[in-house]
Parts: C-alpha cells; sequence; structure tokens
C-alpha cells in the first residue's frame, strides 16, 4: 500500500522556468510533510517542510502549497536553476505516540535546463 | 562538520556473508533511524532507537537484520547471510530530542552491493 504518491516520475524545466511537484497522502492520521532533495550517491537533504495548520510556507526559491480537504501538498521552485537538477522526494509523518517513521514517496526526478 | 555519518560509504559482499555498517547521529540528537532506499525509489523505513531503546521496526526488518545502539550514541546494523536483494543503499538518519520537531537529518548512506 503506497500511502504517498508523488508525480511526475521526472520533469524537465528551463532555467528560470517553475518547477512544481505534486504529493497526494491517503491517511489522515499524518502531520508532518517535509521535501528532501536528493544528489546522486549522497543522502536526502531536508529542503522544507509543513504542518497541516498552514496552507503555505515558503523558502526563498521553494514553496510548499498544502490542501488539507485534497489530501495533496506541492512543491514549488522558482526561477529554477542547473544546480537544482536532482531527485525531489516528499515524505509524510504522523507525529503521535509510537510512531516516527517517514513515508516517502517514489521521488521525482528534476533537470533543469540552461 | 557536525553531521550524520555513515562507515562504509560502500561495501561490496558475497551473498551468504555478513555485514555490519556504523551511523554516527548528530552529536545532541538521541534519536536515531534506519532507512533502506533502493534504486528510484524513496527511502524505506526500517527500525527507530531513542537513546538506546529501539521502539520501532518495519516488517522489513527481517530475522537476517539486527540493529543495535549500545550506548545511545552510534548505532550499527548487521546483515546476516546476506542476499542480492539486499544490495540497496542504506540510510541513516537522526532527530532532536525536542518533542515537537520532526526533522529528521540524514547520512551520506552505505551503498551495499552483494555479488
Amino acid at each position: 500500500q503506497q500511502q504517498v504518491k508523488q508525480s511526475p516520475q521526472s520533469l524537465i524545466v528551463q532555467k528560470g522556468g517553475i518547477s512544481i511537484i505534486n504529493c497526494a497522502y491517503e491517511n489522515t492520521a499524518f502531520d508532518y510533510f517535509p521535501w528532501y532533495q536528493q544528489f546522486p550517491g549522497k543522502g536526502p537533504a531536508l529542503l522544507i517542510a509543513i504542518r497541516p495548520d498552514v496552507s503555505e510556507k515558503k523558502e526563498g526559491r521553494f514553496t510548499i502549497s498544502f490542501n488539507k480537504s485534497a489530501k495533496q501538498f506541492s512543491l514549488h521552485i522558482m526561477d529554477s536553476q542547473p544546480g537544482d537538477s536532482a531527485t525531489y522526494f516528499c515524505a509524510a509523518k504522523y507525529s503521535g505516540a509510537g510512531s516516527y517513521q517517514l513515508t516517502f514517496g517514489k521521488g521525482t526526478k528534476l533537470s533543469v535546463i540552461p | 562538520d557536525t553531521g550524520v555519518s555513515q562507515d562504509p560509504r560502500h561495501k561490496i559482499t558475497k551473498r551468504g556473508q555478513n555485514v555490519t555498517f556504523r551511523c554516527d547521529p548528530i552529536s545532541e540528537h538521541n534519536r536515531l533511524y534506519w532507512y533502506r532506499q533502493t534504486l528510484g525509489q524513496g527511502p524505506e523505513f526500517l527500525t527507530y532507537f531513542q537513546n538506546e531503546a529501539q521502539l520501532e521496526k518495519s516488517r522489513l526488518l527481517s530475522d537476517r537484520f539486527s540493529a543495535e545502539r549500545p550506548k545511545g550514541s552510534f548505532s550499527t546494523l548487521e546483515i546476516q547471510r546476506t542476499e542480492q536483494g539486499d544490495s540497496a543503499m542504506y540510510l541513516c538518519a537522526s532527530s532532536s530530542p525536542d518533542l515537537i520537531a520532526s526533522e529528521q537529518y540524514f547520512g551520506p548512506g552505505t551503498r551495499l552491493t552483494v555479488t
């Protein structure tokens, strides 16, 4: 059972454009939604995260939009740069007692072309 | 550097051999996690430690896998009688003791290849 569905699988964006990656979750108990960036051969790096009490969070060129009723959240990368080329993972977590694991989507490979 | 470190970074072993990986978390973090990542997939949770106690285990953690964190600092993950299906990146993450904070910080991973 895939609890976090991520799309698209791959994305090609021109330099300066907006990259948009979408995720949908099933478990309504999830209350923490981070995005990770992973370069080849490296571990995932925490990029930005949101909780359900806000609909949007922005950090620099990265914005998370969250729609609780639709159980969806998305990552927007503004002014995309070639250095943003990486695989991006959304994840979700339930913060209740006894559960600390992150459930990840399958990832989106982003290529930003000059 | 005070990030999560893992050793070794790469391990090639023959099927049937035992392997052990080490993870050193960020120094003030008392929570430690192991994940496994196969090619083209997101990380999958294996197990979680709070201090030295192993509090959560995934059903992915078969009886060939064992993890320890004897003094609540570094952790080891051992795989016995390795199989080709064990080939993956093994990731360690840690997080702070803050009850509200959920941020998990990952290490660089150990790439296991079973031949």
